[in-house]
């Protein structure tokens, strides 16, 4: 079935620093894929999307590119914030089917000042 | 516009207790489901209903049901409460299908004692 994967936290980085958080998937067809984040005590929202391959989402500093051939969504931010610490969730909606969501299991961030 | 609103928000059972966890969304979105979040898991969807009338199971339904009650509500039940069911439980809906996002609720944090 679809999966993702992202790679394990917590990461701990200082302000300014630069970050890549990974994330790969397996999918049948043609998902969309998301970046989420959970602020402490929240749900989850959107940070950013892409809905085809080489689609580049971006939002608040934040980028991702839709790689079709490596099945990968990284994200990255060239200069994060302490405001920034939070949880980030990669995650896929299928193009078929259901059409669920399908999250990878998140990345803890801690942004020091 | 309140988005998508959970009750209760937070709650204790004991063993075998029941209770339903309720979700309602005044964005008129066709799908809604509800995920659980537990550590080093990310979120892991129970039950899904693509539309008004329809419910699926997800990837974790044991000990689960659910109900669409219109197109605005979807209610969670756990029938016989378990230690296992501790978690913190979200509802999402979603507008379409396709590359739509997610929009969740704040989460309730249930413990079973």
């Amino acid at each position: 079935g679809n999966s993702v994967t992202q790679m394990e936290g917590p990461v701990t980085l200082s302000e300014e620093a630069f970050l890549t958080i990974n994330c790969t998937y397996t999918a049948t067809g043609y998902p969309s894929l998301f970046w989420y984040v959970q602020y402490p005590g929240e749900g989850l929202q959107l940070l950013l999307k892409a809905t085809k391959a080489d689609d580049k989402g971006s939002n608040k500093g934040f980028e991702a590119t839709y790689r079709k051939e490596t099945t990968s969504f990284h994200l990255e931010k060239g200069s994060v914030q302490v405001s920034d610490s939070a949880v980030y969730f990669c995650a896929l909606r299928e193009g078929t089917g259901g059409f669920k969501t399908i999250f990878g299991a998140g990345t803890r961030l801690f942004v020091k000042a | 516009n309140a988005g998508v609103t959970q009750t209760p928000k937070f709650q204790v059972l004991k063993t075998g207790q029941s209770m339903t966890l309720q979700c309602a969304q005044d964005m008129n979105h066709n799908s809604m489901y509800w995920y659980r979040q537990d550590p080093g898991m990310g979120l892991r969807l129970i039950y899904y209903s693509a539309s008004e009338g329809t419910t699926d199971k997800g990837e974790v339904p044991n000990g689960y049901n659910v109900s669409r009650l219109n197109k605005r509500e979807f209610s969670l039940r756990l029938e016989s409460a378990a230690p296992s069911q501790t978690s913190v439980y979200f509802c999402a809906s979603i507008p379409m299908s396709g590359s739509t996002e997610a929009f969740f609720g704040q989460g309730t944090r249930l413990t079973v004692v």
